[in-house]
């Protein structure tokens, strides 16, 4: 079975200073999915970003980047520039693609308080 | 275009009473997702629907859990009997197709349960 496991409970930064956020996960599929949701106060989960199993390229979306090496099995996502705004708990997920109907395992999410 | 709205947006019941969820997906979202966030189990997948398929139960808790969708679109999540451990945020996502997991799910705001 699947599993998410995001180590970091909460995190407390500064204002403008970079988070990362670990996310680790299992699967025996050799196709899956793998996502970040943001949860801010008003409580609804906002896509952030989705990456494959096939395509390890890193990639930088704004203050937005993350690391996706499957050698080691993880995710990892990183705010750069921290901001105010950007105080919510994030949450990594897996999706083991359509034969599992794309429903999507939760890891226990990070809260991030930045800190002005 | 308006997003995934649920209704109530909170309940509160007394123990032993039925409850009913409402969801309304994004026009044109031919998959449908019924998750549960509680402080002890995080975020879990409860049930999924695509189009006129068979839904996907296999997240659901016990059998006073049901759900269905009526023309392919609202959907309604009914508890029976409740239970204080039913007490949670209940959050419907919709997708485009969910047989392919390219599609990220659109969530709700949420119905916060709450058993008395």
């Amino acid at each position: 079975a699947q599993k998410v496991t995001q180590a970091q409970t909460e995190i407390s930064v500064v204002e403008k200073e970079d988070v990362t956020l670990d996310c680790v996960y299992e699967t025996r599929d050799t196709t899956y999915y793998l996502f970040w949701y943001k949860q801010p106060p008003s409580g609804e989960l906002v896509f952030l970003i989705r990456r494959n199993s096939f395509d390890e390229q890193n990639e930088i979306s704004g203050r937005y980047s993350w690391n996706f090496q499957k050698s080691t099995s993880s995710f990892n996502f990183t705010i750069t520039a921290s901001q105010v705004v950007d105080s919510a708990v994030y949450f990594c997920a897996l999706s083991e693609g359509a034969a599992a109907g794309n429903k999507l395992t939760f890891g226990g999410g990070t809260r991030v308080l930045v800190k002005p | 275009g308006a997003g995934v709205s649920q209704s109530p947006s909170n309940k509160v019941t007394e123990k032993g009473k039925d409850v009913e969820l409402r969801c309304d997906p994004i026009s044109g979202h031919t998959a449908l997702y019924w998750y549960r966030q509680s402080l002890g189990q995080g975020l879990e997948f409860l049930i999924y629907f695509q189009g006129n398929s068979a839904p996907d139960k296999s997240g659901l808790p016990s059998d006073r859990f049901s759900a269905e969708r009526t023309g392919g679109s609202v959907s309604t999540l009914t508890i029976q009997r409740t239970q204080q451990e039913d007490s949670a945020v209940y959050l419907c996502a919709s997708s485009l197709e969910g047989g392919s997991s390219y599609n990220e799910q659109f969530f709700g705001p949420g119905t916060r349960l709450t058993v008395l």
